[in-house]
């Protein structure tokens, strides 16, 4: 059963366009979510996180929006540059400081 | 500061040959330890976690086991390898509220 969804196993976008990956979860007592990015033969790197009492996190070029009524997550990335391809992991766990289950990812194209 | 060690980045094992990875963190002290594969198709799969010493959690049933010797020292272990074995393998860490910091993994091939 999984409880973390990323529908879209790959994305391809433009370079200088918006990049906007989606997440969809199932158990609404998830209470932190989380974003990781991750490179062939690397381990993940943690991108940007929200709280279930939030509804948007800005970091940069980086912005979380979380639907909690829907149970909906998305990860925007504007503009989308070269270093942005890689695999996008959607994660939440039910506290900070509880274990993170992670989405299956989504593989973003960034292209010139 | 903190870091995490992770060995070997990659490994070849014949079936049915036993297997030892060892994960170690420095710069904290009583971190959270995981154990993750990622398998073809599967993402990210959490085996394994710990909150301390000789505290092993198992999230799947499967053939691998996991031990806490050391407060910083994490070990994935099998007997004998099966094929569905094969996968990248990553050791995780966290600290109360600090979210996870992941080792650079271990690729490892059943053949």
């Amino acid at each position: 059963d999984q409880q973390v969804k990323q529908n879209s196993p790959s994305l391809s976008v433009q370079e200088g366009r918006i990049s906007i990956l989606n997440c969809d979860y199932t158990n609404s007592m998830f209470d932190y979510f989380l974003w990781y990015k991750k490179y062939p033969a690397e381990g993940p790197t943690f991108l940007i996180s929200i709280s279930s009492i939030k509804d948007k996190n800005e970091d940069g070029r980086f912005t979380v929006f979380l639907n909690k009524s829907a149970k909906h997550l998305s990860l925007h990335i504007v503009p989308s540059q070269p270093g942005d391809s890689a695999v996008y992991f959607c994660a939440a766990s039910f506290n900070r400081d509880d274990k993170i289950i992670f989405g299956k990812g989504t593989r973003l194209h960034i292209l010139p | 500061s903190q870091t995490i060690h992770q060995w070997p980045a990659t490994l070849v094992q014949p079936v049915g040959s036993p297997l030892s990875l060892e994960c170690t963190v420095e710069g904290t002290s009583n971190p959270n330890l995981y154990w993750y594969r990622q398998a073809a198709g599967r993402g990210l799969q959490l085996l394994f976690y710990s909150v301390g010493i000789g505290q092993i959690s198992s999230e799947v049933p499967q053939n691998l086991s996991a031990s806490r010797p050391q407060d910083r020292q994490f070990i994935l272990s099998s007997k004998k390898l099966l094929l569905s074995d094969s996968g990248f393998y990553l050791c995780a860490w966290s600290v109360r509220g600090y979210g996870y910091t992941f080792g650079s993994g271990t690729r490892l091939t059943v053949v």
